[in-house]
């Protein structure tokens, strides 16, 4: 299995720009999540699916923030427009489980988002 | 939201055992308790689960007391590759929240 799988590696773009993250889960996992880390706040839920279907999105920090999931196999988080707080490293992560015990998540290796 | 408190730092070395204790006064009755792994640019990785008394696995062991309001990660005769940062976390669909997490860090 090739594991969860993110893109871009690495992005650097300037304020205001339009940014989207993506995210190919492991086949056969029911729930993904969006992470976000920095030093200051460690690492932060953004948002959570289930079936493809968003169950919390508390996590994410405001409006300019969107996240899809479409079908099983493909998500996006999208920044519009990004701003230079919004530089952090992205994670995505599947699990095979959903409801009260999510077991076992998976994370990709992280998308590393520099806004200047 | 059961919320969990760990040492923000360790210091070990290599061959010993290391012990890291997270405390989780508050956990439901449904939580479970599980620990993940961090090295520098990578995501996370699980390491052990568990909701009572102890689990072992390959990697390490996890042990409960019995009112379930701690858990002490147990990593036996560590060497420098286990640097790393170690996440406690509590609960299930609602207890995905990373605490800071603790840096071990193995010296020679």
């Amino acid at each position: 299995d090739a594991g969860v799988i993110q893109s871009p590696r690495h992005e650097v773009t300037e304020m205001g720009q339009e940014v989207t993250l993506r995210c190919k889960p492991i086949s056969g996992h029911n729930s993904l999540f969006w992470y976000r880390q920095t030093m200051m706040r460690g690492l932060e839920l953004l948002i959570y699916f289930n079936n493809n279907v968003p169950i919390d999105d508390s996590g994410m920090p405001e409006d300019r923030f969107s996240a899809k999931m479409p079908n099983a196999s493909f998500s996006t988080l999208k920044i519009q427009p990004s701003e230079p707080r919004d530089s952090a490293v992205y994670f995505c992560a599947s699990s095979r489980f959903s409801g009260a015990n999510t077991g076992e998540l998976f994370f990709g290796e992280g998308s590393r988002l520099t806004v200047l | 939201l059961a919320k969990t408190t760990q040492p923000i730092s360790m210091d070990s070395y290599e061959g010993q055992e290391v012990n890291i204790t997270c405390s989780h006064n508050n956990i439901a009755t449904n939580d479970y308790i599980t620990w993940y792994q961090q090295f520098p640019s990578q995501g996370p990785r699980f390491i052990i689960q568990g909701y009572k008394t102890k689990v072992t696995n390959e990697v390490a062991s996890l042990f409960i007391p019995a009112d379930r309001k701690s858990s002490t990660l147990s990593l036996p005769r560590v060497s420098l590759s286990d640097t790393a940062v170690y996440y406690c976390l509590v609960g299930g669909a609602d207890g995905l929240t990373f605490g800071k997490g603790t840096h071990l860090i193995i010296q020679p």
